[in-house]
């Protein structure tokens, strides 16, 4: 059974772009939840989606947003982005979104 | 103060040693978790727990709800044991993840 994978793995962006990542969740798993992990703050939930809707969402500006299609891969974004983005993006996939969670390996975004 | 807490932050062992990881939270939760993270950012799901105690291998993982504390154990430590353990819990009512600091284990050969 293939793993969450998440593409791209790293990628470098300047100020003021923006920026799309993928997750591809476990087959069969209809949730999907992202998390911005960074030195200074550690782990922080950014959104969940589950069945295309999203269900729950952190404290993040509008700038974050993302979608989920019907095969239940997952699409966020970040737009005009800033310095302090830079951080490991992880996904998660779980059966009903409130199991066990099986992370992808993240997307480390560098924002110069 | 942190919704969820970590004791301790860093810890250094021999190989061989019994190991205990402490996670405190001021939240109702509807569920717990230990997470592992390597060197390299991968996170693997070690336990989810919402009463008692449950083992896996040399791990075992423990809550008690009513103080709202939980501990993650691991016997004969081995130094691929070596990694950031974090503790996460699932808000009640909410379902929103919020994770602990995360406790830096590093096993000695």
């Amino acid at each position: 059974k293939a793993g969450v994978t998440q593409t791209p793995r790293y990628l470098i962006k300047t100020r003021g772009q923006q920026v799309t990542l993928s997750c591809s969740p476990i087959s069969g798993h209809r949730s999907v939840s992202w998390y911005q992990q960074t030195p200074g703050q550690g782990l922080q939930f950014l959104f969940e989606y589950f069945s295309e809707t999203q269900r729950n969402k952190g404290n993040f500006p509008g700038r974050f947003s993302g979608r989920q299609f019907s095969n239940s891969r997952s699409e966020m974004n970040v737009s005009t982005l800033e310095l302090g983005d830079s951080a490991l993006y992880l996904c998660a996939s779980s059966f009903e979104g409130y199991g066990e969670l099986f992370f992808g390996e993240g997307s480390r975004l560098t924002v110069l | 103060k942190n919704e969820v807490e970590q004791s301790p932050q860093n810890l250094t062992a021999q190989e061989g040693e019994f190991i205990t990881i402490n996670c405190s939270y001021s939240v109702g939760i509807s569920a717990l978790h230990w997470l592992q993270q390597h060197p390299g950012g991968g996170i693997v799901s070690l336990f989810m727990l919402s009463s008692g105690k449950k083992k896996h291998g040399r791990l075992i993982a423990t809550i008690n709800i009513q103080e709202k504390h939980s501990s993650l154990h691991i016997t004969a430590s081995h130094p691929r044991d070596s990694a950031v353990y974090i503790c996460a819990v699932t808000n009640f009512g909410n379902e929103k993840l919020t994770f602990g600091t995360g406790t830096r284990l590093t096993i000695i050969p």
